[in-house]
């Protein structure tokens, strides 16, 4: 069974902090996703990445950066954590190019104070 | 018009009831559809692929209905275990590689 392990399953980060969410995956896939959900707006893509050192902005970049040095791992950094950033955290990985290869972690849910 | 919507719901039904859900999207270049399923508090997972045929899985069925850009579920026989939210998922041309997920559906099936 593929695994997409995310590191905390509930976070509290004080406004200002620097926050890392981190994501590893043990099938070798190439593709890696952070996304954020919310009610009424769902998913929400924000980074992904086809491959290592690899990233590409997704629909909602501003105020976060990702960072894939090893292929297994992706991680995702809010440089200065913000109220607006409370939100659960979901990364996904996936087979190249596949729609139906998704395999999301349990998620993070972040809480900014 | 958002690339993918779907009407959020609640759609709240009896025990066997039928019940379905659309899709819309907006990208008639879209070529790959899919259908994911995400419990309370829980991640998304894989339902069903949707093929240009329709496509069924034991309850479920699956419709692309190209020439108006949606697509549907039909869930036949409700079960309790059925309550969830059904998120569907397009490929966009112009996403390229990427694929997007609509919003969600929010399914209660009642006793």
């Amino acid at each position: 069974d593929v695994k997409v392990t995310q590191s905390s399953r509930y976070l509290v980060k004080r406004t200002g902090e620097k926050v890392f969410l981190e994501c590893v995956q043990d099938m070798d896939h190439e593709n890696m996703f952070w996304y954020r959900q919310d009610p009424g707006l769902g998913l929400r893509l924000i980074y992904f990445s086809y491959d290592v050192k690899m990233k590409e902005k997704g629909d909602i970049p501003e105020g976060y950066s990702v960072s894939r040095e090893k292929k297994e791992r992706f991680s995702l950094i809010l440089e200065s954590a913000s109220t607006n950033q409370t939100s659960m955290y979901l990364c996904a990985s996936r087979i190249e190019g596949q729609g139906w290869g998704y395999t999301f972690g349990s998620g993070t849910r972040l809480t900014v104070v | 018009r958002k690339e993918v919507e779907q009407d959020p719901g609640p759609f709240n039904v009896p025990e066997g009831a039928t019940v379905a859900f659309n899709c819309t999207y907006s990208n008639s270049a879209s070529q790959s559809f899919f259908w994911y399923r995400q419990d309370c508090r829980k991640e998304p997972k894989l339902l069903m692929s949707v093929y240009s045929s329709g496509n069924e899985d034991g309850r479920f069925t699956a419709q692309l209905n190209r020439a108006s850009q949606y697509i549907s579920l039909l869930i036949r026989d409700s079960k309790l275990s059925d309550s969830a939210t059904y998120l569907c998922v397009v490929n966009l041309f112009n996403y390229g590689q990427n694929f997007v997920f609509g919003p969600g559906t929010r399914l209660s099936v009642l006793p």
